[in-house]
């Protein structure tokens, strides 16, 4: 178990739809990453929080935004749902950047559109 | 051009060989790396990090990196079915985010 929760497992929803998924970091840990596997793609960086405070983005589309919030748990929302984004989307978590630390992933949502 | 690139495999070994798996990178400035090995339907996790060129063993797993080249590599030893994973291999490119390759899938056979 790595520590970092995320919420829910599995979602399955129709085309133009939104859905907001959830990231619990591990304790202690700052940062908060999303990424995007598609099996052709790999995993993608989509956004980073630090502290709150948006860090740094990826290949996120517009339709797409996070948040993270006092507590740090982050959100991930994608609206607009195209059959395209069906993919497995991971947070992970470490203390404050990568420099010297490790990420540490959590299990990951599976987002089918239908 | 990706800045990580892997074989995506799959590999497929029985029991006991030695595994190779292998990265390359076009990017200079990545200055360490990281082996995360992936279960099916589960998040990466990961294995090792190693920053600079040379080897760094832990266990069954030998880590190399070569600068010069711009390859890293991943062995093995006496590989186990419960070794079948997907294996990738990243770099941090500043503290912003980690690049990773596409994954190779490993398969050991009994």
């Amino acid at each position: 178990d790595s520590g970092v929760t995320q919420t829910p497992k599995h979602l399955i929803t129709a085309t133009g739809q939104r859905v907001t998924l959830r990231c619990s970091p591990r304790s202690g840990d700052l940062s908060v990453y999303w990424y995007q596997q598609s099996l052709d793609q790999g995993l993608q960086f989509l956004i980073q929080y630090y502290n709150g405070e948006e860090r740094a983005k990826g290949n996120i589309l517009e339709r797409f935004s996070a948040q993270q919030f006092p507590d740090l748990h982050s959100e991930l929302n994608l609206s607009s749902l195209e059959l395209g984004d069906s993919a497995l989307y991971f947070c992970a978590s470490s203390g404050a950047g990568y420099s010297g630390t490790e990420a540490f992933f959590g299990q990951g949502t599976r987002l089918t559109v239908v | 051009q990706k800045e990580v690139e892997q074989d995506p495999g799959p590999l497929s070994v029985p029991e006991g060989a030695i595994v190779s798996l292998n990265c390359t990178y076009s990017n200079s400035a990545f200055q360490y790396f990281m082996w995360y090995r992936q279960y099916s339907r589960k998040g990466p996790e990961l294995l090792m990090y190693t920053y600079s060129s040379g080897n760094k063993e832990d266990g069954r797993f030998t880590a190399q990196v070569d600068k010069s080249s711009k390859y890293i590599s991943l062995f093995i030893r006496d590989s186990q079915p419960s070794d079948s994973a997907t294996y990738l291999c990243a770099a941090p490119q500043g503290t912003d985010k980690l690049i990773f390759g596409t994954g190779t899938r490993l398969q050991v056979f009994p």
